[in-house]
């Protein structure tokens, strides 16, 4: 039973357009969520986290969005660089610090 | 600032061989650790974590045993490999909810 869901398993933007990954989650007791990215053969770097008290956090190019509701994140990327090639990998954490991790998204920006 | 290290960087191991790979963490104290695999095309499976010295979790029945004999100091081991084995191990630390992970030791067992 997947716990946290990740769709799409690739995704191809222009450079300079939106990105945008998304994310399900099926255990209603999460409440903090991250994403990390992943070049191969590195280990994950984290990107940007929110809490479930918030739908919304920003960071530079990088923004997370909540929908408790729908038990669905995304994050959006604008606008897209070369460089933002990489695996995007959704996370999700409860009452304990294990994260449970998605299958992860493949993004291709071209220019 | 926290820095994190794992080696070796890559290994090719034969089946039955025994393995010990080594995570050590600088800049923190008393963090949680945590060993995870991911397999080829997969997503990340954790395999242990732990939250102080000598206290190991288990995830997931398997071939491996991790230990922690100091604060910043965590090993993974088997004493024989299987071929399923193979795949790229993470290890990484968390004081609080967000994690942090090392550059990956790509296991290669034949």
């Amino acid at each position: 039973d997947q716990q946290v869901k990740q769709n799409s398993p690739s995704l191809s933007v222009q450079e300079g357009r939106i990105s945008i990954l998304n994310c399900d989650y099926t255990n209603s007791m999460f409440d903090y969520f991250l994403w990390y990215k992943k070049y191969p053969a590195e280990g994950p770097t984290f990107l940007i986290s929110i809490s479930s008290i918030k739908d919304k956090n920003e960071d530079g190019r990088f923004t997370v969005f909540l929908n408790k509701s729908a038990k669905h994140l995304s994050l959006h990327i604008v606008p897209s660089q070369p460089g933002d090639s990489a695996v995007y990998f959704c996370a999700a954490s409860g009452n304990t610090d294990k994260l449970i991790f998605g299958t992860g998204t493949r993004l291709q920006v071209f220019p | 600032s926290q820095t994190i290290h794992q080696w070796p960087a890559t290994l090719v191991q034969p089946v039955g061989s025994p393995l010990s790979l080594e995570c050590t963490v600088e800049g923190t104290s008393n963090p949680n650790l945590y060993w995870y695999r991911q397999a080829a095309g997969r997503g990340l499976q954790l395999l242990f974590y732990s939250v102080g010295i000598g206290q190991i979790s288990s995830e997931v029945p398997q071939n491996l045993s991790a230990s922690r004999p100091q604060d910043r100091q965590f090993i993974l081991s088997s004493k024989k490999l299987l071929l399923s084995d193979s795949g790229f191990y993470l290890c990484a630390w968390s004081v609080g909810k967000t994690q942090y992970f090392g550059p990956g030791t790509r296991l290669l067992v034949l």
